[in-house]
């Protein structure tokens, strides 16, 4: 599909485990950004990649999330020693950079990650 | 930090009936996005607004930038049933980068 892909769609561990997240954006995208979505709430921005630069990481709450972008393609969210208050959806989106500014973000469509 | 306060946060309307929803800030924003997310699936972009004042439709969607740059509505009119699912306002903060600020949504169910 040409669509933004998110494994695995769910995910339960449990509290102290660490988990990755994986997100393939769309072909030819150079921009990806990573959310978070809490139950009944809106998208909580994480990380963005863009191209070659460094990521900016302003929105990570904690050290225990980190976040790799490989080859500029596939990227990996990684959570460390999860606490239930990281359940939540995981959303990762990609957009085209067009004259210097981003156009349209494209979503997945998520990974629940439930911590017991 | 920057927060959309969006309203209302669940809707029950009955099919056929019109839909209005808005999103207020504290800061001002460049551009307004309006998200539907529909259960298990990501967001999926609506109507973008760039201009303040601007009022753009799609289809049966309608949907303005306030003149302060500060707030927005979105209309639905006519309702169907495929309309159910979670609206999300969005304000941009970085324009280059794009990074988005979402309001808490509005849930919009529809009784046939």
């Amino acid at each position: 599909g040409a669509g933004v892909s998110q494994s695995p769609s769910n995910k339960v561990t449990e509290k102290g485990k660490d988990v990755e997240l994986r997100c393939d954006p769309i072909s030819g995208h150079t921009a990806l950004y990573w959310y978070r979505q809490s139950l009944g709430q809106g998208l909580e921005f994480l990380i963005y990649f863009q191209g070659n630069s460094a990521p900016d990481k302003s929105g990570l709450p904690s050290d225990r999330f980190s976040a790799e972008r490989t080859g500029g393609s596939v990227s990996t969210l990684t959570i460390q020693r999860t606490q239930q208050e990281d359940s939540a959806v995981y959303l990762c989106a990609s957009s085209y950079r067009r004259g210097g500014l981003q156009e349209t973000q494209y979503f997945g469509p998520g990974t629940r990650l439930l911590v017991l | 930090g920057q927060q959309l306060n969006q309203s209302p946060q669940s809707m029950f309307i009955q099919e056929g009936e019109d839909v209005s929803m808005n999103c207020t800030s504290s800061s001002i924003f460049n551009t307004w996005l309006w998200y539907k997310q529909d259960p298990g699936e990501g967001p999926v972009l609506l109507i973008a607004l760039y201009k303040a004042g601007e009022l753009t439709s799609n289809g049966r969607l309608t949907a303005q930038f306030g003149i302060t740059r500060k707030d927005s509505f979105l209309n639905i009119s006519a309702s169907i049933p495929s309309d159910v699912g979670i609206y999300f306002c969005a304000g941009v903060i970085i324009q280059g980068a794009q990074k988005l600020v979402f309001g808490q949504g509005t849930r919009l169910t529809i009784n046939p």
